[in-house]
């Protein structure tokens, strides 16, 4: 695609409900990226992926997220057992190769959930 | 730890220059990102360094001092729509050869007419 998408835009649900995160990259794109951004913070890293591999999940907060790739390319993260403090906008980036420090990550429009 | 600061808010008048000054604290250093970000929209990339000096791209410049932490982005001729927070980004080696990028909390820009 042209650019970074990423689905639903807006997701409000119940504490304690999961909920599924999709982001497709840039075709061609072989590394991808999902940060989170709070209200009046800056963007937090969570877990990057190579292809289908995810090397660094360091940032992920809790093992209530997960997050996998198929086919080197569309990537899910999912919250199970959703908390308030989980309310932010979810953020994908991909960038043409992991490996090199100068490719630019684009990012995609975000997924704003908010936690009731 | 990574530490990485950036004021929180600017007031410029439009036709002004304005720099925004950015300062870290990292470890495993390679390379600093200046993304623009308007409200409710994705981050969109403006520059890179990972040498000392200065780069410029039309009414946008970016300078680094590796030795001192340091880096500014630059605006000239602000116009209305530069009115967005600008995020400053480092990025680290990690040891899964990841590149992510470590934010600061961003600078809301404001160009009043």
């Amino acid at each position: 695609g042209a650019g970074v998408s990423q689905s639903p835009s807006n997701k409000v649900t119940e504490k304690g409900k999961d909920v599924e995160l999709r982001c497709d990259p840039i075709s061609g794109h072989t590394a991808l990226y999902w940060y989170r951004q709070s209200l009046g913070q800056g963007l937090e890293f969570l877990i990057y992926f190579q292809g289908n591999s995810a090397p660094d999940k360091s940032g992920l907060p809790s093992d209530r997220f997960s997050a996998e790739r198929t086919g080197g390319s569309v990537s899910t993260l999912t919250i199970q057992r959703t908390q308030q403090e989980d309310s932010a906008v979810y953020l994908c980036a991909s960038s043409l190769a992991g490996g090199r420090a100068d490719q630019p990550q684009h990012f995609g429009d975000g997924t704003r959930l908010s936690i009731l | 730890g990574q530490n990485i600061d950036q004021p929180t808010e600017m007031t410029a008048t439009e036709g002004a220059i304005v720099q925004i000054n950015c300062t870290y604290q990292t470890s495993g250093f390679n390379g600093l990102f200046w993304y623009q970000q308007h409200a409710g929209e994705a981050p969109t990339f403006l520059s890179y360094n990972v040498l000392d000096g200065l780069e410029e791209k039309g009414r946008f410049s970016s300078f680094l001092s590796r030795s001192k932490g340091y880096s500014y982005l630059l605006l000239k001729e602000l116009q209305m729509k530069d009115s967005a927070s600008y995020l400053c980004a480092v990025i680290l080696l990690s040891s899964g050869s990841a590149r992510q990028l470590t934010f600061g909390s961003g600078t809301q820009l404001t160009v009043l007419p």
